[in-house]
């Protein structure tokens, strides 16, 4: 059981737009920024958003981030085929022992 | 460029130890922390603990901390985690992962390709 909480499953068409949420509570979301990892089968985890909405040079704009409150949001617009992925999102948490937490991850397909 | 490179992959008995290795290359190796996250096969990710690579100060998580040790050699760039008592719960592909500082705002910005440690009597 992941302390946040990610849709199992998120799908679009190429061209279309997809948005996956994780939500928390107080100690980790609400009072942490919020990063979000991409990672491929068989492959390493590769950060993709950080900050809540900032991404690393390379990737693309099409990739975006946000948060309000308890809840965090990827958004991937222009849906492409290589965009079929998991997807992770990752913060602090203030009172568990952790202290980093994840997400269960999100796989999206592209129809 | 950056690099992570990860020892290879291990198959040990149940109530083993296993010893991971991750060599940094590409990067002044004691100007960051450096993170272990494991991620059991089909599962999600899982923070084991960090290192603060200058000075060799460690934090683990509750879950693992009497059974991870963390270390690393800043002669050769390479970090350690061995982890003890293994069970089959254990059997994962743990990643080492660089962050710039400890804290909220520095995600882990690269990984290591893995290494995978199977568990089985």
């Amino acid at each position: 059981q992941s302390v946040l909480t990610q849709p199992p499953s998120a799908s679009g068409t190429p061209g279309q737009r997809v948005t996956i949420s994780c939500s928390g509570s107080n100690s980790n979301i609400g009072n942490n920024y919020v990063h979000w990892y991409q990672q491929f089968p068989g492959t390493a985890p590769k950060l993709l958003i950080y900050r809540n909405n900032q991404r690393p040079s390379g990737v693309p704009d099409r990739f975006s981030g946000s948060k309000s409150g308890t809840t965090a949001s990827l958004a991937i617009s222009g849906l492409r085929s290589e965009d079929e992925a998991e997807y992770y999102c990752a913060a602090w948490d203030d009172t568990l022992t952790g202290p980093w937490v994840f997400g269960g991850g999100t796989k999206v397909s592209v129809l | 460029q950056v690099q992570l490179m990860q020892s290879g992959a291990e198959v040990k008995k149940p109530g083993a130890s296993v010893k991971v290795s991750c060599k940094a290359f590409g990067y002044t190796f004691t100007s960051y922390y450096m993170h272990w996250v494991r991620q059991a096969p089909g599962q999600g990710l899982e923070w084991m603990g960090v290192i603060y690579t200058a000075g060799g100060s460690t934090s683990y998580a509750q879950k693992f901390q009497d059974r991870v040790t963390m270390t690393r050699d800043t002669s050769t760039s390479t970090l350690y985690m061995v982890l003890s008592s293994l069970r089959s719960s254990d059997t994962a592909v743990y990643y080492c992962a660089r962050a710039e500082e400890s804290g909220s705002s520095y995600p882990f910005d690269f990984w290591g390709q893995g290494t995978l440690v199977t568990v089985s009597s």
